[in-house]
């Protein structure tokens, strides 16, 4: 899987809007963007993921770079309950090996939201 | 609640002891996951299932034994397990083994042996 490379920790306030970066330099024509989660105590969750576009969900919106080799997700409003640890991850889609289903997972970015 | 269940939540075990960790989902979904998150490290994939066929053991020591009865099940038995085994236990379903297909995920088990 290609790399991907997320600042270690980040820290908001409550009602603001966070902005987590993701850096892919290295991310190929087929990958898809995943975001996901791990709250305290929880498992992973899915947030996002997108290809080229932009993308918009209930939990959050997906920004990608024209050159694909960025994105950012953003939370519109950080709540208390956003505190978490959260997760860019690349999918290679044509990866002929079958092993394209993978997700790798990194260190991520943990979350601090500030009340 | 994710439709993903682990049971369970918590286990202590001595190294010469049997046990087994249980998964269910209730998504209707065909592939089955066993990840391991140790303190301070990234999750790492063990075992994947596909409609109930084992198509991914990511050289995993033989102390780890999954097994997966049917598509709503999935267990990882362990035995003769050491310290350094101590981890948080994860399982996953997706609806296939399709790339985009978004994982769900049960709350773990969090493992400690003594």
């Amino acid at each position: 899987d290609a790399k991907t490379t997320q600042p270690n920790s980040m820290e908001s306030n409550e009602e603001e809007p966070v902005h987590l970066p993701c850096n892919h330099s290295t991310i190929s024509g087929t990958d898809y963007i995943h975001w996901y989660r791990q709250l305290p105590s929880q498992g992973p969750e899915y947030v996002i993921h997108g290809l080229t576009s932009n993308v918009n969900n209930r939990m959050a919106s997906l920004a990608i770079a024209e050159d694909r080799k960025s994105s950012t997700l953003i939370l519109h409003r950080a709540t208390l309950r956003d505190a978490a640890v959260y997760y860019c991850i690349l999918r290679d889609e044509k990866n002929s090996g079958g092993s394209n289903y993978k997700l790798t997972f990194g260190k991520g970015t943990l979350l601090t939201v500030n009340p | 609640e994710t439709g993903v269940t682990q049971t369970p939540r918590h286990l202590v075990m001595g190294m010469t002891n049997k046990k087994s960790l249980k998964c269910e989902q209730h998504l209707g979904h065909n592939a089955m996951y066993w990840y391991k998150q140790s303190a301070k490290k990234p999750l790492e994939l063990m075992f994947v299932y596909n409609f109930k066929e084992q198509t991914e053991n990511n050289s995993v020591p033989s102390r780890f034994s999954p097994e997966c009865p049917n598509s709503s099940h999935l267990f990882l038995h362990l035995h003769t397990l050491q310290p350094e085994d101590s981890a948080l236990y994860l399982c996953a379903s997706s609806q296939n083994r399709l790339t985009n297909e978004k994982l769900f995920f049960g709350s773990g088990t969090q493992l400690s042996v003594l």
